[in-house]
């Protein structure tokens, strides 16, 4: 099973929007609604920011949105902040014995 | 607070062994199912192996089947992996993590850092 592919960066400036995208295959993301993002600053665990492609986890800011499209998934983050800057997962279902796949991942910084 | 905390990560020689804990606490472990994931250094996460809520069920990584075993004590909150045969690939942080819905993780330790080297 490979590893999601993700855009190595992505930027902003304060205030702006961030996209980040997930491309998988149909044996994951395009055949599960079973997508999850992960932040991580350096050092630290990682943080689930939105599973289930679209649903946030009890507080983590509306700022952070998920869509998925065929075997696309994204993540949003609107309104930039500071501490947004971070690397950013992507996960999903892989099927049979519960498998799980990340993505590659991005550094998203804040200009 | 829900809280992961693993221990015993350490240098270990090529073909050697170790045994991960993860200790748990604030909530009720015995209800979830539970995952190992690793970070190798400056790569991205790998989910590793995930245990059922009483043991009975168990599903592996292929590349660790059969070298690595997960297992878990409910009654100590704790959760273990024993990895053998471990190669300089294995090198990484692991963690351990809650399962969550939509096979999600949505708490995870701190990490300890395993070094194969000779």
């Amino acid at each position: 099973q490979s590893a999601l592919t993700q855009s190595p960066s992505a930027s902003g400036s304060p205030g702006q929007s961030v996209t980040i995208s997930c491309t998988g295959t149909s044996s994951d993301v395009g055949g599960y609604n079973y997508v999850s993002w992960y932040q991580q600053h350096p050092g630290k665990a990682p943080k689930l920011m939105i599973y289930e492609v679209s649903k946030r986890p009890s507080g983590v800011p509306d700022r952070f949105s998920g869509s998925k499209s065929g075997n696309t998934a994204s993540l949003t983050v609107s309104g930039l902040q500071a501490e947004d800057e971070a690397d950013y997962y992507c996960s999903s279902y892989a099927g049979s014995n519960n498998f799980r796949v990340f993505g590659t991942g991005t550094k998203v910084t804040v200009l | 607070e829900v809280q992961l905390v693993e221990s015993g990560g350490g240098l270990v020689q090529p073909g050697g062994s170790l045994r991960l804990s993860c200790a748990a606490s604030g909530f009720t472990f015995s209800h979830y199912w539970m995952s190992w994931a690793r970070q190798a250094p400056g790569k991205g996460l790998e989910w590793l192996a995930n245990i059922n809520q009483d043991g009975s069920e168990k599903d592996y990584l292929g590349s660790v089947k059969g070298r690595f075993t997960i297992s878990r004590d409910n009654a100590k909150n704790s959760l273990y992996v024993q990895m053998n045969s471990l190669g300089v690939e294995d090198t990484a942080v692991y963690y351990c993590a809650r399962d969550f819905v939509g096979a999600s993780l949505d708490y995870w330790g701190r990490g300890t850092l395993v070094t194969v080297s000779s």
